[in-house]
């Protein structure tokens, strides 16, 4: 069983809608989640993180972490074509044990104008 | 700053050679970490370092290994390649200077094709 699973879709959705993202993962140990965004041809770029459970707004990303259920999300309202790209979810215990993080496999995401 | 550089940016390379691939960290940054991306497996570890000491590996046979250098550049190398190794690799760099949470930053990748 791979540490984090994620639905690698894809996705599309017309603009405006409300994306949802998820990942699962089997480690409870993990303390730091966190959501990439990656565009064709490039790294991956951070969006937003959560330290342990909870909720994070960060303009139209909001991210929640349940770690009761090892299940986290990412919502993105109003979606905007500039939005399409491979979000990727990934975990790490912390940054002084070998700075080791987990990522799911990537969810393709189109938004049509 | 200069984001993080990944050289060469494209490589293609026939089954049995060997492959040195380099990545120069933001500057400042002390952490570099190697991950191999697939549209199958995703982001998967390869290894970090830290001030030019190996502190983790992640569940790759020993054909991959690397190295960083005084100056936090890094470079990672594959011998005897196969047609799996073909993939996106992609370096990472943190400063790891504070404790607390410190996001990785990635560069472009070197797309290695095996053939």
């Amino acid at each position: 069983q791979k540490e984090v699973e994620q639905d690698p879709g894809p996705l599309s959705v017309p603009e405006g809608a409300i994306v949802s993202l998820n990942c699962t993962y089997s480690n409870s140990a993990f303390q730091y989640f966190m959501w990439y965004r990656q565009y064709s041809r490039k790294g991956p770029e951070l969006l937003m993180y959560t330290y342990s459970s909870g909720n994070k707004e960060d303009g139209r990303f909001t991210a929640q972490v349940d770690k009761s259920s090892k299940y986290i999300s990412l919502f993105i309202r109003d979606s905007q074509p500039s939005d399409s790209a491979t979000y990727l979810c990934a975990m790490t215990r912390g940054f002084n044990t070998g700075n080791q993080f987990y990522f799911g496999t990537g969810t393709s995401l189109t938004v049509i104008p | 700053k200069a984001g993080v550089t990944q050289t060469p940016r494209y490589l293609i390379k026939t089954r049995g050679q060997q492959v040195t691939l380099s990545c120069s960290p933001i500057s400042g940054h002390r952490s570099v970490s190697w991950y191999q991306q697939t549209p199958g497996q995703g982001l998967q570890f390869l290894f970090e370092y830290f001030s030019e000491t190996q502190r983790n590996k992640g569940n790759f046979p020993g054909r991959f290994s690397g190295r960083q250098f005084s100056n936090s550049r890094s470079e990672m190398n594959v011998s005897t390649l196969e047609l799996g190794d073909s993939a996106l690799y992609l370096c990472a760099s943190s400063p790891l200077s504070s404790g607390g949470f410190e996001t990785q930053y990635f560069g472009p990748g070197t797309r290695l094709l095996v053939l």
